[in-house]
């Protein structure tokens, strides 16, 4: 079983509409959580740190679960420029400090 | 403020040669790190760094050598290159919050 685990999609959604991206951590020990976008061809950047409290920018909402180990995002009112993978990144330190990389979730926004 | 910068962009190398991958970054940053990138894959590392003179391996080194003389510098060396070293490789250093990516060296090896 992988440390993160995302659902890989893809998503395809229309313009406007509502997304949702779940991940799953299995290591109880980590400690920070993020969100990070990559866009084809291109290096990942970070989008937004994930809190217990829930934390929003924008149109993007990340909610933290620690006892379930669940990291969320939610996009509202979608845009074609959204169009892209979405990564979960979790940190831990234990056994040295560790960056954890989920695989990924794409998504497309269409017209 | 560069912030990670990698050369070259783009390699085709024949199999069996060897190449040094580039990577400096001016934030001053402790933390330094090489990932490859499958296509439709995630990340995968490969070493990394936690100052100067500090090296470990990640999860794939297999094939792969590092070195780190100074805060600025991690290069990446690729002896004996395999067909199966076919990827975009990214270094990255980081703050405590973030990590910094470069913009990727696309390797082919034919």
């Amino acid at each position: 079983r992988k440390e993160v685990e995302q659902d890989p999609g893809p998503f395809n959604v229309p313009e406007g509409a509502t997304v949702a991206f779940n991940c799953t951590y299995s290591n109880s020990a980590s400690q920070s959580f993020f969100w990070y976008r990559q866009d084809c061809r291109k290096e990942p950047k970070l989008l937004m740190s994930v809190y217990s409290s829930g934390n929003e920018d924008g149109r993007f909402t990340a909610q933290l679960n620690r006892a379930s180990q669940y990291i969320s995002l939610l996009i509202r009112d979608s845009k074609l420029s959204d169009s892209a993978t979405y990564l979960c990144v979790v940190n831990r330190n234990t056994g040295g400090f560790k960056t954890i990389f989920g695989a990924g979730t794409r998504l497309f926004v269409k017209a | 403020n560069a912030g990670v910068t990698q050369t070259p962009k783009f390699r085709i190398l024949k199999i069996g040669q060897s190449m040094t991958l580039q990577c400096t970054q001016d934030m001053n940053h402790n933390y330094m790190y090489w990932y490859r990138q499958d296509p439709g894959m995630g990340l995968k590392l490969i070493y990394y760094s936690v100052g100067a003179g500090i090296t470990d391996k990640g999860e794939v080194p297999n094939g792969y050598n590092v070195s780190r003389s100074t805060t600025e510098d991690f290069p990446l060396r690729l002896e004996l290159a395999a067909p199966s070293q076919t990827s975009v490789y990214f270094c990255a250093s980081s703050s405590p919050r973030e990590q910094y990516f470069g913009p990727g060296t696309r390797l082919t090896v034919t």
